[in-house]
């Protein structure tokens, strides 16, 4: 299947920096990228949708100055979590649709934010 | 708004027996609903999927699932568990089929005895 990659797998950081995570499409493009928050044993919400091209859409309750998100290009989303606090922490996926009509998406291995 | 339920948290099952985990979903339209396999340090596998058609569905690793309309049910299913089977299990619905955000149960844990 269709792959989709994210970087860094985890990540450290001190209260008030702001942290980059990337996520990329191996081997297609993906004009939509999902974001998503897992907190520890429960499930998968979804935060915004990544629109290559455009703005992104946030889900209610989600900060959009909080978690800046950017397409940068058909194969690459990427989420700032800015001025991080320790209630940031959590692991944080990304998915990105195949295209064609009934679409599969394909889920990136997250990325596990620890804010100190 | 779509919901989905997933009843069971943790589930035990013995090695070779068979396997059988709920979901019910909420939607006002018809659901695209999909099954996800999540093991630890593992992105999100897919199982499998309805979006229309014969309401038994067909997955990788041995998994099917039937979508019962009047139940507003899409249980997950295998006849026989192997001790590999041992992860978090989500049930998810789209608006869009993939091409939308999706909303996901709660997961169950699924523990395999041997």
């Amino acid at each position: 299947g269709a792959v989709v990659s994210q970087h860094p797998s985890w990540v450290i950081c001190k209260s008030g920096t702001s942290v980059k995570i990337e996520c990329r499409s191996l081997d297609f493009q993906a004009t939509t990228m999902f974001w998503y928050r897992q907190f520890p044993k429960q499930s998968l919400m979804l935060m915004a949708t990544s629109n290559e091209g455009s703005k992104a859409t946030y889900e209610q309750g989600v900060e959009k100055d909080k978690f800046l998100i950017n397409h940068a290009s058909l194969t690459l989303s990427t989420l700032t979590v800015t001025s991080a606090h320790p209630e940031d922490s959590s692991f944080y996926i990304c998915s990105a649709p195949t295209g064609g009509g009934t679409e599969t998406q394909y889920f990136g291995p997250g990325t596990r934010l620890l804010v100190l | 708004a779509q919901s989905v339920t997933q009843p069971d948290i943790h589930i035990t099952v013995s090695e070779g027996a068979s396997l059988e985990l709920r979901c019910n979903y909420s939607y006002g339209a018809t659901p695209y609903l999909f099954w996800y396999v999540q093991s630890p340090g593992q992105g999100l596998q897919l199982l499998l999927k309805y979006f229309s058609g014969d309401t038994l569905v067909q997955g990788i690793k041995g998994f099917e699932a039937e979508f019962k309309r009047s139940q507003s049910s899409f249980n997950l299913r295998k006849p026989s568990v192997h001790w590999s089977d041992a992860a978090e299990y989500f049930c998810a619905v789209g608006a869009g089929g993939g091409a939308d955000g999706l909303t996901f149960g709660k997961g169950t844990h699924l523990i395999i005895q041997p």
